[in-house]
Order: C-alpha cells, then structure tokens, then sequence
C-alpha cells in the first residue's frame, strides 16, 4: 500500500491566484482531513470528511474548499490565495472505529507571493 | 476548546540516554485520546504511541513510554536509549472522543548528541 499520497509536494503561487492540492489514500479509509502547519506551530485543522460527500469544517476552514466524490480522494481548493495561506499542507486518514489513529501523507509546501 | 501545552520548545539528549518531553492539556471531556507523533526533517508525521483515557496503564512500545497522569492532565514521553534517528519535532496531540478534531501543541525539537 502507498498509505497516503499528496501532489505536489511543493508550489509556488501568486497572490489571487488558484490551486488544488491532491490527496488520495488506497487504505479504504472513511475518514480523510486536512491540515496545516505554520513555523513553529502544531498542525491546524482546516476540514474533514466522514465518508463520500459528506464533509465538515474544521478549525480554520476560511480561505478554502473541500470535495469528497470517492473514497480515495479528498482535493483541497484554495481559491484567491492570499499569503497567510503560506505554510505546509498535510492531508491524513484513519479508518473506521473510535480508536483508530490518524496516517499522514508527506505534506505539501505552499508559498503564496 | 481544548488545549495542548507543550513547555520545552528544545530538548537535547546523549545518545544511549533516557529523556523526557513534557505535555499538559486542558479538557473537560472525561474520554478522550492522547498521541505522540514524530516528525523528521522529511516531513512525515509518524505516530510514535497512543493512550486512551479510560485505560489506567500506561501505553509502551519498545522504548517509548508515556506516563499519563489523568487527574494532573500531563501525558510525558519517555524514551529510552536514545538514538541518532529519534531527532526530530515531537508533537502531543489530543483528540475527544466525540470529535474529529486533532488538537497539536506547538512541538519539543529533540537533538540527539552522539
């Protein structure tokens, strides 16, 4: 199994300009979220999903948007980026149960300038 | 909100020797999730241990442990043996039970001097 994947793993975009991040997991996982990571800081929730299309807004969602049309994948949008978006994105999954633990694809580096 | 506090920003440790990193939380959640999660300078999060609140003994695996005091809301990783390849970020992270959210502490950069 690859676990989970991420594309690119890194981009540089103008400021107002748009984006999608990839992320896709071959675990059959139905919980899938994303993350951010700014320097010096612990990981951020942005959204989450509890399964196909359905998703839900996590800690700081502004400034983004999620689609959750298979299993596999969970595309992060950035629309309009704006340099407080510059940071390090992580998409993860876990599988179903209460203690199932999160794994984490191997990020993304986004400068937005 | 819940929150994690993790009070070393840096910790050094000689190779072969046991080290501690510390992390306090505030919930008032009484089930609840803990882990310990290693991120190297490649990036990967790499979960290390994981404890449930509802279990009184403390989580191992191998030469990491914790010690998780649920009255005192501290969750410390101990590891022993220390080794070149244990450098690296290390974040405590909470999750309530009823909740999809992961929350971080800001991380402990642990430095393994050979």
């Amino acid at each position: 199994n690859a676990g989970v994947t991420q594309t690119p793993k890194f981009r540089i975009l103008k400021i107002g300009q748009s984006m999608t991040l990839q992320c896709t997991q071959d675990m059959n996982h139905n919980y899938m979220y994303w993350y951010r990571q700014d320097p010096g800081m612990g990981l951020k929730l942005i959204y989450y999903s509890v399964g196909a299309g359905i998703t839900d807004k996590g800690e700081v969602p502004n400034g983004y948007n999620v689609s959750r049309s298979t299993t596999e994948d969970f595309p992060l949008r950035l629309e309009l980026a704006a340099p407080s978006q510059t940071s390090v994105y992580f998409c993860a999954s876990r599988g179903q149960g209460r203690t199932y633990e999160q794994y984490f694809g191997p990020g993304t580096r986004l400068t937005v300038t | 909100a819940q929150t994690v506090t993790q009070s070393q920003p840096e910790m050094s440790v000689q190779e072969a020797e046991t080290v501690t990193l510390s992390c306090t939380y505030d919930t008032s959640e009484s089930d609840y999730y803990l882990f310990w999660y290693k991120q190297p300078p490649s990036r990967q999060m790499i979960l290390v241990i994981r404890q449930e609140a509802y279990k009184q003994q403390n989580a191992t695996e191998n030469r990491f442990s914790v010690n998780f005091q649920k009255a005192a809301k501290s969750f410390s990783l101990k590891i022993s043996d220390s080794q070149l390849g244990d450098a690296a970020m290390y974040f405590c992270a909470y999750r309530s039970t009823g909740s999809e959210k992961l929350v971080f502490g800001k991380g402990t950069k642990l430095t393994v001097n050979p």
